[in-house]
């Protein structure tokens, strides 16, 4: 079964600081990933995924993340934090089940950017 | 282009009354369906999942069904709402063979009394 951890319920930066926010999986294969943002009462934004091409995934709002193997993490990153980051962050795992292909969540990351 | 539609935005029911909650989508045909539910400070825990009309997939058990009457509709239910059914239910669709593009709803706020 595949499983997501993400170290750090909270996290709060400085504007203009960089972000770093924490991400390991389990899975017995490849996995595809991906990092939601979730603001309040919102449904969840996609911000990017891995998708076994590059490692280095560039997505939407100046974050990426990268695809660590060896680590089994898939952290997200930006080097300049902005107030309108502040929101709750996801890490998802896809199986490949080809008819499901339903994602496994982690518990989420809430981050507050301090002026 | 392709939407998705969730309603109620937030609703407040009493234990012991029923639930429906409606999710539909537009401009796409044959999607893959999902609930999810979020519970306060927890991640999002999938509920159901449906491949097509009245094909219905359970991930836990739990006081809550599922219903897929029309290709693009979507239903979650229940009878009898307990305490524990509060939380924030996600609506999602796919694309079936078409990869990894999820789309979430906005989301229905349910809070239990």
């Amino acid at each position: 079964a595949q499983s997501v951890t993400q170290l750090g319920s909270h996290v709060s930066v400085s504007e203009g600081a960089l972000v770093l926010l924490r991400c390991n999986y389990s899975s017995s294969v490849p996995p595809y990933l991906f990092w939601y943002v979730q603001y309040p009462n919102q449904g969840l934004q996609l911000l990017l995924k891995y998708t076994s091409a590059a490692t280095l995934v560039k997505g939407i709002n100046g974050f990426e993340a990268e695809f660590k193997k060896s680590e089994t993490s898939f952290h997200l990153t930006k080097p300049s934090a902005h107030m309108s980051d502040a929101a709750e962050y996801f890490c998802a795992v896809s199986d490949r089940d080809t008819g499901r292909r339903a994602l496994t969540f982690g518990s989420g990351t809430r981050l507050q950017v301090q002026p | 282009s392709q939407t998705i539609h969730q309603w109620p935005a937030t609703l407040v029911q009493p234990v012991g009354s029923p639930l429906s909650l409606e999710c539909t989508v537009e401009g796409t045909s044959n999607p893959n369906l999902y609930w999810y539910r979020q519970a306060a400070g927890r991640g999002l825990q999938l509920l159901f999942y449906s491949v097509g009309i009245g094909q219905i997939s359970s991930e836990v058990p739990q006081n809550l069904s599922a219903s897929r009457p029309q290709d693009r509709q979507f239903i979650l239910s229940s009878k009898k709402l307990l305490l524990s059914d509060s939380g924030f239910y996600l609506c999602a669709w796919r694309k079936t063979g078409g990869g990894l593009g999820y789309t979430f709803g906005s989301g229905t706020r349910l809070t239990v009394v």
